[in-house]
């Protein structure tokens, strides 16, 4: 079986970086994703690393590291916006395993 | 279409009726994937289905759920019996193909069991 594990909460500033660390147990490896939920929303995809190294959207970017077992997603020039749940997730088999999800608030 | 639409958006049954939800994936997408949320926290995988063949089923509690995904019809999750426990929203995600991770989901259905 597989299994993830990331912070319940993160808190900062408007404007400074976070990072959201998530450390997995796996059977089998396909890659590492990130998805973003606002309260009341639907959940969208952020990104996906299959290999080891930095992939970087605007002002999010996220990392993995395979050997490690580790990843993180790294928000940058945060925005009130931004205030959300955040998940890691990876893949097995027909399915996809989430993490149990870190709450992000943003403090003005 | 080029989003997933779940139908319907809020649904209320009292303990021990059936609730059925829809789903139409994205147009060209041959995987849908159900999730139920329970009180904001972890998605809990229910099954996929690629095209209207079940690809994994390992969530899905089969003494009471049972899902569907026929060809020229929206994808349907059927709960028998509803309970208490029931209560949650259902995700439905669709994904082009397999080999990627990343999955489009719907605005899901809010399911209330009284």
């Amino acid at each position: 079986g597989q299994s993830l594990e990331q912070p319940s909460e993160v808190t900062a500033v408007e404007g400074a970086i976070v990072q959201i660390n998530c450390t997995y147990q796996t059977s089998g490896f396909y890659g590492l994703s990130w998805y973003q939920q606002h309260d009341g929303g639907a959940p969208t995809f952020l990104s996906y690393n299959a290999l080891d190294g930095l992939e970087e959207t605007g002002r999010f970017s996220s990392f993995l590291s395979r050997s490690d077992s580790y990843g993180y997603l790294l928000l940058q020039e945060l925005q009130m916006k931004d205030s959300a749940s955040y998940f890691c997730a990876v893949r097995e088999a027909g399915k996809i395993i989430f993490g149990k999800g870190t709450r992000l608030h943003i403090l003005p | 279409g080029e989003e997933v639409a779940q139908t319907p958006k809020h649904l209320v049954r009292g303990e021990g009726q059936k609730a059925k939800l829809y789903c139409a994936p994205i147009k060209g997408h041959s995987y849908v994937f159900w999730y139920q949320q329970v009180l904001k926290n972890e998605f809990k995988f229910l099954i996929s289905f690629q095209n209207e063949n079940v690809f994994d089923e390992t969530g899905m509690p089969k003494e009471r759920f049972s899902a569907k995904c026929l060809p020229n019809s929206p994808c349907s999750l059927e709960i028998q019996a509803t309970k208490l426990e029931d209560s949650a929203v259902y995700f439905c995600a669709s994904s082009p193909r397999s080999g990627t991770d990343t999955q489009y989901f719907g605005p899901g259905t809010r399911l209330t069991v009284l």
